[in-house]
């Protein structure tokens, strides 16, 4: 079974440029999940979609950053403008069901450097 | 706010010999869920192992147990005979809302070395 897909695993930018990161949950998994990892630190969720459905977004930065999960499989997230301070990893997740708490699968993430 | 704490940057063990990774959380909830996950170079996060607060018994996994104290909120990992391939940063994670498909909260992780 194919695990949670990311692309692209490493991404250099200037600030103030637009940047999307891609994922590809395991199949079948309606729960997917953006993360943020900052250097030494642990990752922070950014959102949570349930299906088509953002359920939590409440930690997205909304004035740059956007995310969507068309069809409720693939999901994109977006910053635009980036800025120094967004040099990270993100992170993607996925698991399966709506009942009790589920193993969350990651991806490799995509480490993100603005200059 | 919830949170999870882990206070050792750093920890050291000769392969074989078994190490105690810390960690305490903080919620008001009484149904909650405690992961240990391992991030490898590689920065693939792997679920370790998991820990229900319901249950009473603390969950093994071959090598890896954990001390779950309740009252006192934590959430200890053990690593019996630790391997080189054990090296990596372990991070505690909690889904502190109360049940469901939440998010995570992560602590700063752990560096754990292993001494051959």
């Amino acid at each position: 079974e194919a695990g949670v897909v990311q692309s692209p695993r490493y991404k250099i930018i200037e600030k103030k440029q637009p940047v999307a990161f891609w994922c590809n949950p395991i199949s079948g998994h309606n729960t997917l999940y953006w993360y943020r990892q900052n250097l030494g630190q642990g990752p922070e969720l950014l959102i949570r979609y349930e299906n088509e459905e953002a359920v939590d977004d409440s930690q997205l930065p909304k004035d740059r950053f956007s995310a969507e999960r068309l069809k409720g499989v693939d999901s994109t997230l977006k910053i635009q403008p980036a800025e120094l301070g967004d040099s990270a990893v993100y992170l993607c997740a996925s698991s399966y069901g709506l009942a009790g708490v589920l193993e969350q699968y990651f991806g490799p993430g995509t480490r993100l450097t603005v200059t | 706010a919830q949170t999870v704490t882990q206070s050792q940057p750093e920890m050291s063990v000769q392969e074989a010999e078994t190490v105690t990774l810390s960690c305490t959380y903080d919620t008001s909830e009484s149904d909650y869920y405690l992961f240990w996950y391992k991030q490898p170079p590689s920065r693939q996060m792997i679920l370790v192992i998991r820990q229900e607060a319901y249950k009473q018994q603390n969950a093994t996994e071959n090598r890896f147990s954990v001390n779950f104290q309740k009252a006192a909120k934590s959430f200890s990992l053990k690593i019996s005979d630790s391997q080189l391939g054990d090296a990596a940063m372990y991070f505690c994670a909690a889904s502190l809302s109360g049940g469901g498909a939440d998010g995570l909260t992560f602590g700063k992780g752990t560096h754990l070395i292993i001494q051959p």
